[in-house]
């Protein structure tokens, strides 16, 4: 089955503590991205990656690292969590970046900072 | 400026009753795709409908239906005869061509910040 996975689904955690959320795409997708969610802001684009070793920074990029080693994964790192990254995560993948392309999103990483 | 507004924040309605969901979209392109996706309280993102630029024609499915007018960048989502089921959080989104740092043209979907519709039995 095509998909998007993220790992973990809930995570909660304490301020500085280092954590990496993975996300994992089987869909052969080129271009992957991370989005935040808060309430009364939608989702906000944090990072995308075109293709391998190909990373930029989104609208809210602040506090947050990724790479993109393979296609097939782009994992989504906090270094230093503090509790203003407390959010709704969602990875996302499409087959390209044009415009045109529909991008697939995974199930979503509840993630709390104390 | 906001390149997506929803300006409904909050909508509660009776089951049966109709209900439109606002969306207005700000673009200088003339090639972009408007999408709907409907986040149940479970969370995750369902994807509802993708429409480019290109083709206003309104589109139906089943209870659903939308109207797409470039002339006032509307893009707004009717859900006839409402069900609870449909209680839920919709976000209407716009991909546009960006270009980022090093110049190359990418596809970036900019989200609304969302209308929370609740269905009462």
């Amino acid at each position: 089955e095509a998909q998007v996975t993220q790992n973990p689904r809930y995570l909660i955690t304490v301020t500085g503590k280092k954590l990496t959320v993975t996300c994992s795409q089987n869909m052969n997708h080129e271009y992957m991205s991370w989005y935040r969610q808060d309430p009364g802001l939608g989702l906000r684009q944090i990072y995308y990656s075109m293709n391998v070793e190909v990373t930029d920074k989104g609208d809210v990029p602040e506090g947050y690292k990724v790479s993109r080693k393979e296609k097939r994964n782009f994992p989504l790192i906090l270094e230093s969590p503090s509790p203003n990254q407390t959010s709704l995560y969602f990875c996302a993948s499409s087959l390209g970046s044009d415009v045109a392309y529909e991008q697939y999103f995974g199930p979503g990483t509840r993630l709390t900072v104390t | 400026a906001q390149k997506v507004t929803q300006a409904q924040t909050e909508i509660s309605v009776v089951e049966k009753e109709d209900v439109t969901l606002d969306c207005v979209y700000e673009t200088r392109d003339t090639t972009y795709y408007l999408f709907w996706y409907k986040q149940p309280p479970s969370g995750e993102l369902v994807f509802l409908i993708r429409r480019n630029s290109f083709d206003e024609q309104n589109e139906i499915s089943g209870r659903y239906s939308w109207n797409f007018q470039k002339s006032t960048s509307s893009f707004n989502f009717t859900i006839t005869a409402s069900q609870v089921v449909d209680s839920a959080v919709y976000f209407c989104a716009l991909s546009e061509a960006w270009g980022d740092a090093g110049g190359t043209s990418y596809g970036k979907l900019t989200f609304g910040q969302g209308t929370i519709l609740t269905v009462h039995p």
